[in-house]
């Protein structure tokens, strides 16, 4: 069981808009920054959004992250085929002293 | 370019102990820390703790808290995760990442390929 609640999976064909969403609590994401790192199939993580909504250099423009109260959500607009990843989202917890992940979210381009 | 390079797969008995190095290039590596992540087969992402480069301190998660040892060696630019008395349960891959020098964070910008560990009789 995740601190960081993530739906298991999503979906889209390709063009449209996907978003991931991602609830904690005040001791997380209602007190910290989001992260939100991307893994494509037998890679390693990689990170993909900072500080809620801040793009590492090389990251396209398509993703963009936000955060609300004590949820975030990732969103991609004009979904590709090489979008498809699992997809987590993490944030420092005060409470454990700790960075927390949710439990991932496979994106589909259909 | 800042690289992050393990050490091989390793195959173990329940029991023992396993030590996973983290060989880095590419930049000054007392002005980071690193830490480590797992990813059982199948599952999701889990923090182990961090270590700072410049100083030594360790945060390790309250979890593998007794079982878990991260050193440095600024001679080499390498970073090393022990973890004791392995159960099945720990068969997983484990990941270095480039971490913020002064505090565990959540900022892991640049990782390892990862190193497999396998716990098997």
């Amino acid at each position: 069981q995740s601190v960081l609640t993530q739906p298991p999976s999503a979906s889209g064909t390709p063009g449209q808009r996907g978003t991931i969403s991602c609830s904690g609590s005040s001791s997380n994401i209602g007190s910290n920054y989001v992260y939100w790192y991307q893994q494509l199939p037998g890679t390693a993580p990689k990170l993909l959004i900072y500080r809620n909504n801040q793009r590492p250099s090389g990251v396209p423009d398509r993703f963009s992250g936000s955060k609300s109260g004590t949820s975030a959500s990732l969103a991609i607009s004009g979904l590709r085929s090489e979008d498809e990843a699992d997809y987590y989202c993490a944030a420092w917890d005060d409470s454990l002293s700790g960075p927390v992940f949710g439990g991932g979210t496979k994106l589909t381009v259909l | 370019q800042v690289q992050l390079v393990q050490s091989g797969a390793e195959v173990k008995k329940p029991g023992a102990s396993v030590k996973v190095s983290c060989k880095t290039s590419g930049y000054t590596f007392t002005s980071y820390g690193i830490t480590w992540v797992r990813q059982a087969p199948g599952q999701g992402l889990e923090w182990m703790g961090w270590i700072s480069a410049y100083n030594g301190n360790t945060n390790y998660a309250q979890k593998f808290q007794g079982r878990v040892t991260m050193t440095t060696d600024t001679s080499t630019s390498t970073a090393y995760m022990e973890l004791r008395s392995l159960g099945s349960d720990d068969t997983a891959v484990y990941y270095c990442a480039r971490a913020p020098v002064a505090v565990a964070g959540t900022d892991f910008d640049y990782w390892g390929q990862g190193t497999l560990v396998t716990v098997s009789s």
